[in-house]
């Protein structure tokens, strides 16, 4: 167990319709980094908040949008969605704002699903 | 363009034997690489990092080397155990510490 909750674990929705996935940091976590992961294929890096702050930009498309609330907790906001948006979207943490030596604690991942 | 490449989806190993993981980057930028461990319906966990002033570094049965002329790294596990049956992810950091990953191997050892 990292300590990074994320929830709902899965997600199936329509096309065209908007969804919010919600992370939890480990506690004393500053950062919380989130990361699309398609069928078969890497992780690929969204977007980077630090205490409240945005602080990295990823391939983020213009439907998505996330914010990091004063606890810390962070929110990834799915719009218009798409067939193409089903993957895994994985939330991590990290001590601090971003640096080299950083390691990434990561949740367990929602499996957003949409038809 | 892909900075961080993992050209083997997958590995078969039997146990005992050494489980050797490639990953070539493009970036110079990048300072600190990491390898990830991913078990399914798991997110990944962080297994062993080298600073790019290193060429080594060691943990147990876990050796990373990089070769930075060569923009190169590697895993090696020895000796390779069933429960490291999983999906190895390559990390690249930058100074501001933008993490860029692999595609991942899958990595089977065989009993």
């Amino acid at each position: 167990d990292s300590g990074v909750t994320q929830t709902p674990k899965h997600l199936i929705t329509a096309t065209g319709q908007r969804v919010t996935l919600r992370c939890s940091p480990r506690s004393g976590d500053l950062s919380v980094y989130w990361y699309q992961q398609s069928l078969d294929q890497g992780l690929q890096f969204l977007i980077q908040y630090y205490n409240g702050e945005e602080r990295a930009k990823g391939n983020i498309l213009e439907r998505f949008s996330a914010q990091q609330f004063p606890d810390l907790h962070s929110e990834l906001n799915l719009s218009s969605l798409e067939l193409g948006d089903s993957a895994l979207y994985f939330c991590a943490s990290s001590p601090q704002q971003g640096t080299s030596t950083d390691t990434q604690y990561f949740g367990p991942g929602t499996r957003l699903t949409v038809l | 363009d892909q900075q961080v490449k993992q050209n083997s989806p997958s590995l078969s190993v039997q146990e005992g034997r050494i489980s050797i993981l490639n990953c070539d980057y493009t970036n110079s930028m990048f300072d600190y690489f990491l390898w990830y461990k991913k078990y399914p319906a798991e997110g990944p966990t962080f297994l062993i990092s080298i600073s790019s002033i290193k060429d080594k570094n060691e943990d147990g049965r876990f050796t990373v080397f990089l070769n930075k002329s060569a923009k190169h790294l590697s895993l090696h596990i020895v000796p390779s155990q069933p429960g490291d049956s999983a999906v190895y992810f390559c990390a690249a950091n930058t100074n501001a510490g933008k993490s860029t990953f692999g595609d991942g191997t899958t990595l089977t050892v065989k009993p």
